[in-house]
């Protein structure tokens, strides 16, 4: 069975400081690893994904992760938070279903708040 | 491109009444399709999902049903609805290989 940690349900940042989203996960299996986005009463948005390619994964607005096997870790940062990036960020592994779905297991999500 | 649609966006119903919430997808064929519940508070948690027509998984044990009559078309249904069915409902959508999962914006139930 898979599952996924986030550590921390709340963080909150400065504008223009260093954003670390942790997450850490146990796969029996080397997993795929995603961070999502959710902005109030929207779904959710892929932020990046980690699919067994390069560890330091790039995604969308400024994000990156980096997969940690070591650490069992899939951590997401931000160099310098904006103010449209407070919203709930939720990490999550899939269990690389072969033909059949691939299911999401989905940590508890943390809500960044960013803060002038 | 794809694109999910979910509806409707909110819904408010009576205790005992029935559900029906719908998820279409365009710009793909048989994807695999999931039911997500999001309850205040908490993090998403997987109801059902399918891999074909008629071919629905269903992963807790619950007042709910799904149904997939058509390939990009996926239905959430319950004859009778409980205050516990309250929360936010996301439907999604992922290739066969399941690389990535892309949801709906999602329908607010609220029973009363």
């Amino acid at each position: 069975a898979q599952s996924v940690t986030q550590l921390g349900s709340h963080v909150s940042v400065s504008e223009g400081a260093l954003v670390l989203l942790r997450c850490n996960y146990s796969s029996s299996v080397p997993p795929y690893l995603f961070w999502y986005v959710q902005y109030p009463n929207q779904g959710l948005q892929l932020l990046l994904k980690y699919t067994s390619a390069a560890t330091l994964v790039k995604g969308i607005n400024g994000f990156e992760a980096e997969f940690k096997k070591s650490e069992t870790s899939f951590h997401l940062t931000k160099p310098s938070a904006h103010m449209s990036d407070a919203a709930e960020y939720f990490c999550a592994v899939s269990d690389r279903g072969a033909g059949t779905a691939s299911k999401l297991t989905f940590g508890t999500g943390t809500r960044l708040q960013v803060t002038l | 491109s794809q694109t999910i649609h979910q509806w409707p966006a909110t819904l408010v119903q009576p205790v005992g009444s029935p559900l029906s919430l719908e998820c279409t997808v365009e710009g793909t064929s048989n994807p695999n399709l999931y039911w997500y519940r999001q309850a205040a508070g908490r993090g998403l948690q997987l109801l059902f999902y399918s891999v074909g027509i008629g071919q629905i998984s269903s992963e807790v044990p619950q007042n709910l049903s799904a149904s997939r009559p058509q390939d990009r078309q996926f239905i959430l249904s319950s004859k009778k609805l409980l205050l516990s069915d309250s929360g936010f409902y996301l439907c999604a959508w992922s290739t066969i290989r399941g690389m990535s999962a892309f949801f709906g914006q999602g329908t607010r139930l609220t029973v009363v």
